[in-house]
């Protein structure tokens, strides 16, 4: 079954514990994104990845790190973990071709609390 | 980067039509519009893309107008389970891979 998948699914941490949140998608994608959803800001991008070792901000990518070392994962890091980015976070995957856009796939979501 | 506007929620009965309109006054040559529906705590789920004219599939028709400024997403009789929030995303790859979305609208659908 053609999926994005999200681990884990629930998280609540302190202020400052570094972790890590993982996505893989197994349809060989070449686009994945990380988007964080907050009550009436709507899906805003974090990060996003064209290819293997293309990395590139998104709208608001303060206080997050991610890496795209094999094109089927793309772990979200937060090193310093701070209340403000308590939030829902999803993780999307796409085919690309040239300039083609495609339609994205969507992980269940991470649901963070961060005190 | 195109900026999209929508309402911000709207009202039906099960089995109207439901037309959302999503407003992209500086959308690039390149892109395309592209519609997504998400229910509560669930990850947004793909329904419609086009790049002009009218695009239909089983379960929705998208109309895009030629000066492509605004774009038209239509849901024939629908149900209560339709009742999500609705994107309206514009871009494409050619912006290097950056995509945003517009506040979505919610759909409520009442019997």
């Amino acid at each position: 079954e053609a999926q994005v998948t999200q681990n884990p699914r629930y998280l609540i941490t302190v202020t400052g514990k570094k972790l890590t949140v993982t996505c893989s998608q197994n349809m060989n994608h070449e686009y994945m994104s990380w988007y964080r959803q907050d009550p009436g800001l709507g899906l805003r991008q974090i990060y996003y990845s064209m290819n293997v070792e293309v990395t590139d901000k998104g709208d608001v990518p303060e206080g997050y790190k991610v890496s795209r070392k094999e094109k089927r994962n793309f772990p979200l890091i937060l090193e310093s973990p701070s209340p403000n980015q308590t939030s829902l976070y999803f993780c999307a995957s796409s085919h690309t071709a040239g300039t083609n856009f495609y339609e994205q796939y969507f992980g269940p979501g991470t649901r963070l609390t961060v005190t | 980067l195109a900026k999209t506007t929508q309402p911000i929620s709207m009202d039906s009965y099960e089995g109207q039509e439901v037309n959302i309109t999503c407003s992209h006054n500086n959308i690039a040559t390149n892109d395309y519009i592209t519609w997504y529906q998400q229910f509560p705590s669930q990850g947004p789920r793909f329904i419609i893309q086009g790049y002009k004219t009218k695009v239909t599939n089983e379960v929705a028709s998208l109309f895009i107008p030629a000066d492509r400024k605004s774009s038209t997403l239509s849901l024939p009789r629908v149900s209560l389970s339709d009742t999500a929030v609705y994107y309206c995303l514009v871009g494409g790859y050619n912006q290097g891979g950056k995509l945003i979305f517009g506040q979505g609208t919610e759909l409520s659908v009442k019997p």
